[in-house]
């Protein structure tokens, strides 16, 4: 079946402006997560759904990542006035249950010029 | 706080030879430990899941064991192939709290023909 999807592969954006991530966990896949792969921090967890309970935001570095979760399904990853430390790939998972193993995306690739 | 760590971060093996790849972790109440593979530019795929109570998994040429009290998990790649060249990364979740993966800095593999 389709896997975990990511759209944009690659993004360039200027600094200060907004970015918008997309991803399309498996179906029926109930929780799904955010995850950044940089350089300097390695792979590091950002937010977390599971269902419809409240998502986990501890790991967003700052106020301006917010996600959304619509429907269940889909999810976006919204970074507000970007700056160049927040170039990275940033991967989304999702997976049958919290308790279950996660299935990755091929992530989107930011650089922020 | 858990802190994951893969030592060595590269190693280099003629083909044929058998990897073995290390994976510490600080905190030993995790509630599983999942192995990953990652190409260069591609997202992550799933290799192995262990759950907390279990002491090994195999698939194929792969094996992972656990051991949760000593904080380690090894990954045996049987009768390598320059096809297994790649980075090779291991999680832990905590399980109470979402699932959410800590990950270790990976360790890249060459496997030369």
């Amino acid at each position: 079946g389709a896997g975990v999807s990511q759209s944009p592969s690659n993004k360039v954006t200027e600094k200060g402006k907004d970015v918008e991530l997309r991803c399309d966990p498996i179906s029926g896949h109930t929780a799904l997560y955010w995850y950044r792969q940089s350089l300097g921090q390695g792979l590091e967890f950002l937010i977390y759904f599971q269902g419809n309970s409240a998502p986990d935001k501890s790991g967003l570095p700052s106020d301006r990542f917010s996600a959304e979760r619509t429907g269940g399904s889909v999810s976006t990853l919204t970074i507000q006035r970007t700056q160049q430390e927040d170039s990275a790939v940033y991967l989304c998972a999702s997976s049958w249950t919290s308790r279950y193993e996660q299935y990755f995306g091929p992530g989107t690739r930011l650089t922020v010029t | 706080k858990q802190e994951v760590t893969q030592i060595p971060a590269a190693l280099s093996v003629p083909e044929g030879e058998n990897l073995v790849l290390n994976c510490s972790f600080t905190d030993s109440a995790i509630y599983n430990l999942q192995w990953f593979r990652q190409d260069p530019g591609k997202g992550l795929t799933s290799l192995l899941l262990i759950q907390s109570s279990q002491r090994e998994q195999t698939s194929g040429r792969l094996n992972a064991s656990l051991d949760k009290s000593s904080g380690r998990s090894t990954l045996y790649i049987a009768a390598s192939q320059p096809g297994d060249s790649a980075t090779y990364l291991c999680a832990v979740s905590r399980g109470a709290a979402g699932n959410k993966l800590t990950f270790g800095g990976g360790t890249r593999v060459l496997v030369k023909p």
